[in-house]
């Protein structure tokens, strides 16, 4: 069955990187879309970026963009993104998600979700 | 960017009701709505998509509809295991949540 594992969480401080992982199992994901999405403490859920089958087209929130890169490894059917320039409103649980085989729309799969925090 | 506003905030309500959830959207959408459940210390669960398509192995007591800028969701029958927070999803523009509306028990 569909299985995403996210891991890389942490803490760091502000300024700082990190590199999240999303193993995926039970499908390939070179054949979906796939979707980072948020969640600080206590609050909802934010659409982070996409990256499109033939990882040709990415996607960013504003809030992200230029600091934030999303990629993928085919081989190991893992997806990534890569956090430079953290901040302390970056803190929440980082949910990676798969999309759609031909557009990014819902996302039927989620992974359990790994913390980050940034703190001084 | 397309603004998702959820009501109410929280609802309490008591098994076996009937129980709507509203979510409007800042501009028109068409049909291009998910909904979600989610439940405290887990991931978020599809429900609905495509405003009133239940999502793989979800109960027939959840239904959605609307189309536009004003959608609803309903639980016909709440059950205990349905106690949790609901979300909204519009991917007609970007992708935006609303902020979520939280059912608990009376």
């Amino acid at each position: 069955q569909v299985q995403l594992v996210e891991s890389g969480g942490g803490l760091v401080k502000p300024g700082g990187s990190l590199r999240l992982s999303c193993a995926a199992s039970g499908f390939s994901i070179s054949d979906y879309y796939m979707t980072w999405i948020r969640q600080a403490p206590g609050k909802g859920l934010e659409w982070i970026s996409c990256i499109s089958r033939s990882a040709t087209d990415k996607y960013y929130a504003d809030s992200v963009k230029g600091r934030f890169t999303i990629s993928r490894d085919s081989a190991k059917n893992s997806l990534y993104l890569q956090m430079n320039g953290l901040r302390v409103e970056d803190t929440a649980v980082y949910y990676c998600a798969r999309d759609q085989e031909y557009s990014s729309t819902w996302y039927g799969s989620w992974g359990q979700g790994t913390l980050v925090t940034v703190s001084s | 960017e397309i603004v998702m506003t959820q009501s109410p905030a929280t609802l309490s309500m008591s098994p076996g009701e009937r129980v709507t959830l509203s979510c409007r959207a800042s501009q028109s959408i068409s049909s291009n709505l998910a909904w979600y459940q989610q439940k405290p210390g887990q991931a978020p669960r599809l429900l609905i998509y495509g405003a009133s398509t239940r999502a793989t192995g979800i109960p027939p007591r959840f239904s959605g509809s609307g189309s536009g800028t004003e959608f609803t969701l309903t639980i016909s029958s709440l059950q205990s295991e349905d106690f949790a927070v609901y979300y909204c999803q519009q991917y007609n523009n970007g992708y935006t949540f609303g902020q979520g509306t939280k059912l608990e028990i009376k």
